[in-house]
């Protein structure tokens, strides 16, 4: 059984620039979370797709959009970069709604420093 | 305004002695409550989870008191190991039953165990 996996593993980018991470998602698992978490502070939630639709959505501007793919990987993607950007983005996999106990399971994350 | 609250950064114990972490919470509409631990460099991995209809669930080492009057909850470990020193994170939900997605966490507490 494969974990969650997400690339890059660190990245750095100036101000104004467009990023995309990825996640491959735990083997099982159809629905995807993403978090971004700022130093110092709890993960807090991005967004999440479950079949390839965004199926909630946190308080984050348009500029932070995401996809997911039939085989239930995921892409997340931020454009025109801020300073506050700057986190760790952590992506999540889990079975859908009614299934288990709705457990998370979280990849390592992609350490994201805007310059 | 943070829902979840995790007011003690972090905590120190000595090995063989109890570990208490607390949380508290705000809205009332939250109906299942997880606890996850974070070592560096590490996604969080979930560790012990909690519904409203009860008021203590254990696992191991591991016991979560959930006390709904108070918006308290609590992680006991017992004995502590310093394999348990790393980051805890409470974290809630007002969808238990359906997706999992969308967690409130808190900020964390740093638990160190000493030998």
């Amino acid at each position: 059984e494969t974990g969650v996996t997400q690339s890059p593993t660190h990245l750095i980018k100036t101000r104004g620039q467009q990023v995309t991470l990825r996640c491959s998602s735990q083997s099982g698992h159809n629905t995807v979370s993403w978090y971004q978490q700022a130093l110092g502070q709890g993960p807090q939630f991005i967004f999440q797709y479950y079949r390839e639709e965004e199926n909630g959505r946190g308080n984050f501007p348009p500029r932070f959009s995401g996809l997911q793919f039939p085989n239930y990987s995921s892409e997340l993607n931020v454009n025109a970069l801020e300073l506050d950007d700057s986190a760790l983005y952590l992506c999540a996999s889990s079975l859908a709604a009614g299934f288990g106990t709705g457990e998370l399971f979280f990849g390592e994350g992609s350490r994201l420093t805007v310059l | 305004d943070q829902q979840v609250k995790q007011n003690s950064p972090s905590l120190s114990v000595q090995e063989g002695r109890i570990s208490i972490l607390n949380c508290d919470y705000t809205n009332s509409m939250f109906d299942y409550f997880l606890w996850y631990k974070k070592y560096p460099a590490e996604g969080p991995t979930f560790l012990i989870s909690i519904s409203s209809i009860k008021d203590k669930n254990e696992d191991g080492r591991f016991t979560v008191f959930l006390n709904k009057s108070a918006k308290h909850l609590s992680l006991h470990i017992v004995p502590s190991q310093p394999g348990d020193s790393a980051v805890y994170f409470c974290a809630a939900s007002m969808n238990y039953g359906g997706s999992q997605g969308n967690l409130i966490f808190g900020k964390g507490t740093k638990l160190s165990v000493k030998p």
